[in-house]
């Protein structure tokens, strides 16, 4: 069965520092792979999303950025956070256009 | 652009009620739908998807209106674990790029 991995679950990060978030799949191959962001009492918003190793789409602009690596594991990454960064941050796969996506358990991150 | 509009609640209802709600999405091309549940400080789990003809799964019934452009979930039978956000999930389809999601719908089951 197919099972992600996102961590770490929780961070506390001071304004400026740099941020990087790991997802892995598991028991899929050449999934597609998003990272999402949920603000305090907010939708989930698109940050980034992947159909392939090395091709990344962006739909915010803004001081985060992704990368791909390999098939099954996409980052997270910034080199200097702002406090506006703080939420919480889920990866997710899916396959098929037409199917549901299935999340990770999310890293809450507070940047202080 | 996208917009997929639902009530955010709160909906507090007592327990062993029947209950629905509504969602509304702006793109009459949307080909997939989906209801999600969300816990509190959790992820969004995929609840049911959302069949044209309707679709049915233990208390949970979903529909779809796709000349009135909604989407509606009932729960009957209400059990205080029903207690969650639930989200209304439109796949424009054409793309890899993403579920568009509703903000959501509190949902509390009163004892």
């Amino acid at each position: 069965s197919q099972t992600i991995h996102q961590w770490p679950a929780t961070l506390v990060q001071p304004v400026g520092s740099p941020l990087s978030l790991e997802c892995t799949v598991e028991g899929t191959s050449n999934p597609n792979l998003y990272w999402y962001r949920q603000a305090a009492g907010r939708g989930l918003q698109l940050l980034f999303y992947s159909v392939g190793i090395g091709q990344i789409s962006s739909e915010v602009p803004q001081n985060l950025s992704a990368s791909r690596p390999q098939d099954r594991q996409f980052i997270l990454s910034s080199k200097k956070l702002l406090l506006s960064d703080s939420g919480f941050y889920l990866c997710a796969w899916g396959t098929a256009v037409g199917y549901g996506y299935t999340f990770g358990s999310g890293t809450r991150l507070t940047v202080v | 652009r996208k917009e997929v509009e639902q009530d955010p609640g709160p909906f507090n209802v007592p327990e062993g009620a029947t209950v629905a709600f509504n969602c509304t999405y702006s793109n009459s091309a949307s080909q997939s739908f989906f209801w999600y549940r969300q816990d509190c400080r959790k992820e969004p789990k995929l609840l049911m998807s959302v069949y044209s003809s309707g679709n049915e799964d233990g208390r949970f019934t979903a529909q779809l209106n796709r000349a009135s452009q909604y989407i509606s979930l009932l729960i009957r039978d209400s059990k205080l674990s029903d207690s969650a956000t639930y989200l209304c999930v439109v796949n424009e389809g054409g793309g890899a790029d993403g579920l568009t999601f509703g903000k959501g719908t509190h949902l509390i089951i009163q004892p």
